[in-house]
């Protein structure tokens, strides 16, 4: 099966700074890569997904980058602020059909000084 | 803007009862699922659902564990004799029918087998 692997554990950057997480993944066949955001005690939520056709993908502060030979995917984030402290999951999963199981990172957390 | 609905939001059980854990998906979607988060680590897959029958479900999912839909809007995830390690948060999360399409997660139950 699938295994993703998800670094660093924990993050800890000064506010304005650019933030890091890289994961790789093990299964060829994997062609959707989201990333979740949690916030404490609340559900995660989708931020940004790349697919195994695209390299790169940016929304406003944050970008995915994906290199499909290292399998190996990477979520950047710049102009870090305190709200961006949050655990972030990485996930990999296999297309087809509508059933939707991604297999996750272990988590980062990310921690923002002002 | 729907969302996954989830029921209790905190359920305490002592260790051997049975705890059912309840999810009203997005209303158009056809793909339920249950992930479980034990605190501090990764989000874990246990059960897809699709059709009115389990689609696919990992080691985690073994003989304690069923999941049904009693009625056009519920879902359920029942736990038989609960441990003391089921105790985790448990996430329900549900697809549409289109192909690559994200699941959108409820807010999680926090289930503490005492």
């Amino acid at each position: 099966g699938e295994n993703v692997e998800q670094h660093p554990s924990t993050l800890s950057v000064q506010e304005g700074d650019s933030a890091v997480i890289k994961c790789t993944y093990s299964d060829s066949a994997s062609n959707y890569f989201p990333w979740y955001k949690q916030e404490l005690g609340k559900r995660p939520q989708l931020i940004i997904d790349i697919r195994s056709n695209v390299g790169e993908k940016k929304d406003q502060r944050i970008a995915v980058t994906l290199n499909k030979t290292a399998k190996h995917f990477s979520l950047h984030i710049t102009e870090t602020q305190p709200e961006d402290s949050a655990v972030y999951f990485c996930a990999a999963r296999q297309g087809g059909g509508g059933s939707y199981i991604p297999t996750f990172g272990r988590g980062t957390s990310l921690i923002v000084h002002p | 803007e729907p969302e996954v609905t989830q029921t209790p939001s905190h359920q305490v059980t002592q260790m051997g009862q049975e705890v059912i854990l309840r999810c009203v998906p997005i209303s158009n979607h056809l793909y339920f699922y249950w992930y479980r988060q034990i605190l501090g680590q990764k989000v874990e897959f246990l059960v897809s659902f699709y059709n009115n029958e389990i689609s696919e479900k990992s080691e985690i999912f073994d003989d304690q564990f069923s999941v049904e839909r009693p009625d056009g809007s519920n879902f359920t995830l029942k736990i038989r004799s609960t441990k003391l390690e089921d105790s985790a948060m448990y996430f329900c999360a549900s697809s549409d029918y289109r192909e690559d399409t994200e699941a959108f997660f409820g807010q999680g139950t926090r289930l503490t087998v005492v």
